[in-house]
């Protein structure tokens, strides 16, 4: 069975700290995707990012990067320098054969 | 351009009323989803169309009736919904059907409250 556990419920920061959301998966598949998604409060879910199992290169956008690590099951996320406008939750996210399987999600809130 | 989008952005509803949710896609994507999503947790599959067909029923009750009148657009039929049905309802699409190792992409999604 596959599994995405988010440890981290809520985190707090000030702006412009450099923040990581943990993400740690289960699967028994040899290939899988993992991907990331942020929902403001706005509501609408924002692609962030999908790898697959036979990439773990690192991967760094603006002041997004991920760290993928198959060796301990885990997909990290890193906000380098956060802003207020990164305050939302985050859901790190399995695809499996036939649906997605969702982390629980971890609210981050960027303080001025 | 890959946008989803959904109408309304919100909606409120009696117990014996009937109302629809739209969605629409143009990015030529084969697959369709409907999610709800409760406060303070992930989004939960209710339905997947694929190539216009109904692929995956996650055991919705039939008071929710999908309807995909085209490859663009999704519909969600509302009857009877109880108060507990308040949510938000995200529809959502991908380019390949029949697996979610293809990104979905959402929309905004409709806040629905039962009264």
């Amino acid at each position: 069975a596959q599994k995405v556990t988010q440890a981290q419920t809520e985190i707090s920061v000030v702006e412009k700290e450099d923040v990581t959301l943990d993400c740690v998966y289960e699967t028994r598949d040899t290939t899988y995707y993992l991907f990331w998604y942020k929902q403001p409060p706005s509501g609408e879910l924002v692609f962030l990012i999908r790898r697959n199992s036979f990439d773990e290169q690192n991967e760094i956008s603006g002041r997004y990067s991920w760290n993928f690590q198959k060796s301990t099951s885990s997909f990290n996320f890193t906000i380098t320098a956060s802003q207020v406008v990164d305050s939302a939750v985050y859901f790190c996210v399995s695809g499996g054969y036939n649906k997605l399987i969702f982390g629980a999600g971890t609210r981050l809130a960027v303080h001025p | 351009d890959t946008e989803v989008t959904q109408t309304p952005k919100h909606l409120v509803m009696g117990m014996t009323n009937k109302k629809s949710l739209k969605c629409e896609q143009h990015m030529g994507h084969r697959a369709m989803y409907w999610y709800k999503q409760k406060a303070k947790k992930p989004p939960e599959l209710m339905f997947v169309y694929s190539y216009e067909k109904l692929s995956i029923n996650e055991s919705v009750p039939s008071r929710f009736s999908p309807e995909c009148p085209n490859s663009s657009l999704l519909n969600l039929h509302l009857h009877a919904l109880q108060p507990e049905d308040s949510a938000l309802y995200l529809c959502a699409s991908s380019q390949a059907a029949g697996t979610s190792t293809d990104t979905q992409y959402f929309g905004p999604g409709t806040r629905l409250t039962v009264l």
